[in-house]
């Protein structure tokens, strides 16, 4: 079955620099497109960006755009988020999603989740 | 970026009752629309996709309507699991957008 486990989150400091992970199994990774979304507390879902199954196609929520890159490691059947200029405001549970298709497609599989806290 | 306004942003309903949920689009989306349940503590399912696809495994209580900007969630007969919050996304151009939300009570 498709699995998705998230890892990397922690406590970081305004401005420091963070790496999510989400290791997939259970489907062919390179077939689907992969997103990121992420949930401050108490607060709705917020989707942060997606990469297409090559890895060359990516888009961004504009509270990210410059300070977050998606990327993927389709030997590894790992999706990364790479978050720079963290933001009191970026601390949320960040989850990854697959695609519904190779492009795009409401997310159909999503992982459990990973807590960022950006705190002094 | 295309603008998701979601509504109501909470209700609270009686077990048995119909229940629908709406969600306008700032601009025409065809139907690249989906519909979540996200239960406390939990990670977002997918009820519906496409607008009106059901998930597979997802009780036929729920279904999905509409197209362009104009879409409705609705749940036939309210069952107490179905306690949740409930978002619709869209997908027809990044970036992607949620809607804020709509907090399901029963009563």
């Amino acid at each position: 079955q498709v699995q998705l486990v998230e890892s990397g989150g922690g406590v970081v400091q305004p401005g420091r620099s963070l790496r999510l992970s989400c290791a997939a199994s259970g489907f062919t990774f390179i077939n689907y497109g992969m997103h990121w979304v992420r949930q401050a507390p108490g607060k709705g879902l917020e989707w942060v960006a997606v990469t297409w199954y090559d890895g060359v196609n990516k888009y961004y929520g504009d509270s990210v755009k410059g300070r977050f890159t998606i990327s993927r490691d389709n030997s590894k059947n790992t999706l990364y988020l790479q978050m720079n200029s963290l933001r009191a405001e970026d601390t949320a549970v960040y989850y990854c999603a697959r695609g519904a298709t190779a492009r795009s497609g409401t997310p159909d599989h999503w992982g459990q989740g990973t807590l960022v806290t950006v705190s002094s | 970026d295309i603008q998701m306004t979601q509504s109501p942003s909470s209700l609270s309903a009686s077990v048995g009752d119909r229940v629908t949920i709406t969600c306008r689009a700032s601009q025409g989306i065809r139907n690249d629309l989906g519909w979540y349940q996200q239960k406390p503590g939990k990670a977002p399912k997918r009820l519906i996709y496409a607008a009106s696809s059901l998930q597979s495994g997802v009780p036929s209580r729920f279904s999905g309507s509409g197209s362009g900007t104009e879409f409705t969630l609705t749940i036939s007969s309210l069952q107490p699991e179905d306690l949740a919050t409930y978002y619709c996304l869209q997908h027809n151009s990044y970036p992607s957008t949620f809607g804020q939300g709509t907090r399901l009570e029963i009563k």
